[in-house]
C-alpha cells in the first residue's frame, strides 16, 4: 500500500509565485524525504526531516512535518521556470525501503 | 566522490524476448540498492531492493528477477517480457536503511 500520496496532483502557478504542495501517510516514520525529478530523468534528493523535527530550511525550499496529523508540506518561495518538474514525498517503513508517493506535477508560467 | 551507473538509457524490446538491465555504484562499499519502475506521470514503484551481495528482497510478484553479484553491481533480469513491462526503470542506492537515496538516470524501456 501507498505510504506516502502528494497533494495536489498537478500545480501550475505563474513564475514568482510560492508553490505548496503537501504530503500525506499512513503509519508512523522515522524520516520524511522530498525529491524532484525532472521529465525523463531520474530523482534528486531535496530535503530530509525527521520525525522529531517540525520545520527545515533549505535554499528557497521549506519543509514542515506533523506527525500528530501525518503530514508534511513542501513550500518552494519565488518559483522560477526551472523549478517546473514533479515532486515526490518518501517515507521510511518497517523494512529496508522507503515509499515513494505518486507526486506533484508542478508547472511555472513564464 | 560516488556515482551511480545505468545502461542502456533506452531500450526497444519485442514480446518474450529477455531483458537485462545493469546498475552499478562507483566510491562507496556495501550500499543498499534499489530497483523502481515508473509508468509514465506515475510515483515509483519499488520492485526489489537489496542490503548485501547476494540478498535480494522482492517487493512485486511478476516475471522480473533481480541479481547482486558483486557489491556495487545490480541487475535487473526478465527471461520474456511482457507489454506491461514498458516503463521507466531507475536504480538507486543508499548509505543507510533509510537515508538520502542516489538515483541513476534511467532507463526506458518498450515493449513491443
Amino acid at each position: 500500500s501507498q505510504q506516502g500520496e502528494e497533494d495536489p496532483q498537478a500545480l501550475s502557478i505563474q513564475e514568482g509565485e510560492n508553490a505548496t504542495m503537501n504530503c500525506s501517510y499512513k503509519t508512523s516514520i522515522n524520516n520524511l524525504q522530498w525529491y524532484r525529478q525532472n521529465s525523463g530523468r531520474g530523482l534528486v534528493h531535496l530535503i530530509l526531516i525527521r520525525s522529531n523535527e517540525r520545520e527545515k530550511h533549505s535554499g528557497r525550499l521549506r519543509v514542515t512535518l506533523d506527525t500528530s496529523k501525518k503530514s508534511s508540506s513542501l513550500l518552494i518561495t519565488a518559483s522560477r521556470a526551472a523549478d517546473t518538474a514533479s515532486y515526490f514525498c518518501a517515507t521510511d517503513s518497517s523494512a529496508s525501503k522507503i515509499i515513494f508517493g505518486s507526486g506533484t506535477r508542478l508547472s511555472i508560467r513564464p | 566522490s560516488q556515482t551511480i551507473h545505468q545502461w542502456p538509457a533506452t531500450l526497444v524490446q519485442p514480446v518474450g524476448s529477455p531483458l537485462s538491465l545493469e546498475c552499478t555504484v562507483e566510491g562507496t562499499s556495501n550500499p543498499n540498492l534499489y530497483w523502481y519502475r515508473q509508468a509514465a506521470g506515475r510515483g515509483l514503484q519499488l520492485l526489489f531492493y537489496s542490503v548485501g551481495i547476494g540478498q535480494i528482497s522482492s517487493e512485486v510478484p511478476q516475471n522480473l528477477s533481480a541479481s547482486r553479484p558483486q557489491d556495487r553491481q545490480f541487475i535487473l533480469s526478465s527471461k520474456k517480457l511482457l507489454l506491461s513491462d514498458s516503463g521507466f526503470y531507475l536504480c538507486a542506492w543508499t548509505r543507510t536503511r533509510w537515508s538520502e537515496q542516489f538515483f541513476g538516470p534511467g532507463t526506458r524501456l518498450t515493449v513491443l
